[in-house]
């Protein structure tokens, strides 16, 4: 068992759908990150929260809305996505600062959008 | 800009041998941290183990330990005693933390992976 939970585990969505992804974690980490992963290759970074502040963001699509309502809570707002948005999206958390702090990841949503 | 390579894309090792899975890295700090992460195909990624850059010893976690070159800037995670539920993805990563202000910043930067196969 991760000590980051994701829900839902799998969503299947129409490109006009609005869902949200949810990302949950207790263990006092102040950042807070989104990952996007398609098969067979490594995980890339979408945002970036620093204690509940948008630290970074790649270039990433406003299709995709990040949330962090407080320093447990990260949410993803999905509306109007593509086909090419299918993909695992993974949750992070980690203690801010420092080299030596691993980032902890949850199981991720599998998003399959029609 | 930070890079991590990873030479191999797929391996293969027989039940109970011991594996090498390459990692080189690219960057010009002088404090950084490197990390191993495993991915099964149920898609969770598992924290391994992790080695600083000015640590002198290497890491050693369980059958897990890396082989750490600084002048090589080479990061290699061996597994002994190879087991079945070890088929995975395997990957490399390094943690880039920033400071701007008040505020600090982290990136962590993915290999490609390489893919790990336990054969009976």
């Amino acid at each position: 068992d991760t000590e980051v939970t994701q829900t839902p585990k799998h969503l299947v969505m129409g490109m006009t759908n609005k869902k949200s992804l949810k990302c949950e974690q207790h263990m006092g980490h102040r950042a807070m990150y989104w990952y996007k992963q398609k098969a067979k290759k490594p995980p890339e970074l979408m945002f970036v929260y620093s204690y509940e502040k948008l630290s970074i963001n790649e270039s990433v699509p406003s299709r995709f809305s990040p949330e962090c309502p407080n320093s447990s809570l990260l949410n993803l707002h999905l509306h109007a996505l593509q086909p090419e948005d299918s993909a695992l999206y993974l949750c992070a958390s980690s203690l801010q600062g420092g080299h030596n702090q691993p980032q902890h990841f949850g199981d991720g949503t599998r998003l399959s959008i029609l | 800009a930070q890079k991590i390579t990873q030479t191999q894309p797929g391996m293969f090792v027989q039940e109970k041998e011991a594996v090498t899975l390459d990692c080189t890295y690219d960057t010009s700090d002088q404090s950084y941290g490197l990390f191993w992460y495993k991915q099964p195909s149920s898609g969770e990624m598992i924290f391994l183990i992790y080695q600083g850059s000015y640590d002198e010893q290497n890491a050693t976690e369980g059958r897990y330990s890396l082989n750490f070159q600084k002048a090589r800037k080479s990061a290699n995670l061996v597994i002994s005693a190879s087991q079945l539920g070890d088929s995975a993805m395997y990957f490399c990563a390094m943690r880039e933390a920033l400071d701007r202000g008040k505020t600090s910043y982290d990136k962590v930067i993915f290999g490609p992976g390489t893919s790990l196969s336990v054969i009976p």
